[in-house]
């Protein structure tokens, strides 16, 4: 059981470029979050998707874009990069939805992403 | 939906008792409270949850005063390794800026 794994670890992209985050699941979870972490900051929420097809806007959504076509994958699109995503990205995900259940999250181990 | 409050920071030394506090007064009757910790720059790693009662696990005792306006984790024996920030959370998901713990030798 590999957990929740996202490629790449580390990523550098100049100002205007485009970039998919990948994150996977293999425990069968039905939901699946996008989380930044800005330094010295807690996680804010961007995405979250409550199974295949299924996605919804969190609290800074703006500048993301998500799809879920499977119940494994959740990638995170940045079409036009800008410094202000300079961040630390973190997937998650839970069989039911984290919260508002017994469930908890799980988390990857981030991606660190700079624009500059 | 509840946000939570929770001093910036605080020490503990090695073999103590670490209380963290976490103020959630407007969180709702049917909502759970979680706490979760982040080491360095890793995920975030789940650690308790609780609804109404105490509630005890390997790792840690959560601590929920009557009324559910706030609660307390208690890691009984803090080692070097529970040095992190430490994170309450409600439903919403709101993780705010945490508890940096820091334990001392």
């Amino acid at each position: 059981n590999a957990g929740v794994t996202q490629t790449p670890k580390f990523r550098i992209l100049k100002i205007g470029q485009s970039m998919t985050l990948q994150c996977a699941q293999d425990m069968n979870h039905n939901y699946m979050y996008w989380y930044r972490q800005d330094p010295g900051m807690g996680l804010k929420l961007i995405y979250y998707s409550v199974g295949a097809g299924i996605t919804d806007k969190g609290e800074v959504p703006n500048g993301y874009n998500v799809s879920r076509s499977t119940t494994e994958d959740f990638p995170l699109r940045l079409e036009l990069a800008a410094p202000s995503q300079t961040s630390v990205y973190f997937c998650a995900s839970s069989y039911s939805m984290a919260g508002a259940s017994t469930d908890t999250q799980y988390f990857g181990p981030g991606t660190r992403l700079t624009v500059l | 939906d509840a946000k939570t409050t929770q001093p910036p920071s605080m020490d503990c030394a090695e073999g103590r008792a670490a209380n963290l506090p976490c103020n959630h007064s407007t969180i709702s009757g049917n909502e759970y409270v979680y706490w979760y910790r982040q080491i360095h720059s890793q995920g975030p790693q789940y650690i308790i949850h609780g609804l109404k009662n105490n509630e005890t696990n390997e790792m840690a005792s959560l601590i929920i005063t009557e009324d559910r306006k706030s609660s307390t984790l208690i890691l009984p024996h803090a080692t070097l390794r529970d040095t992190a920030v430490y994170y309450c959370i409600g439903a919403n998901l709101f993780f705010g800026t945490g508890t940096r713990l820091t334990v001392i030798p």
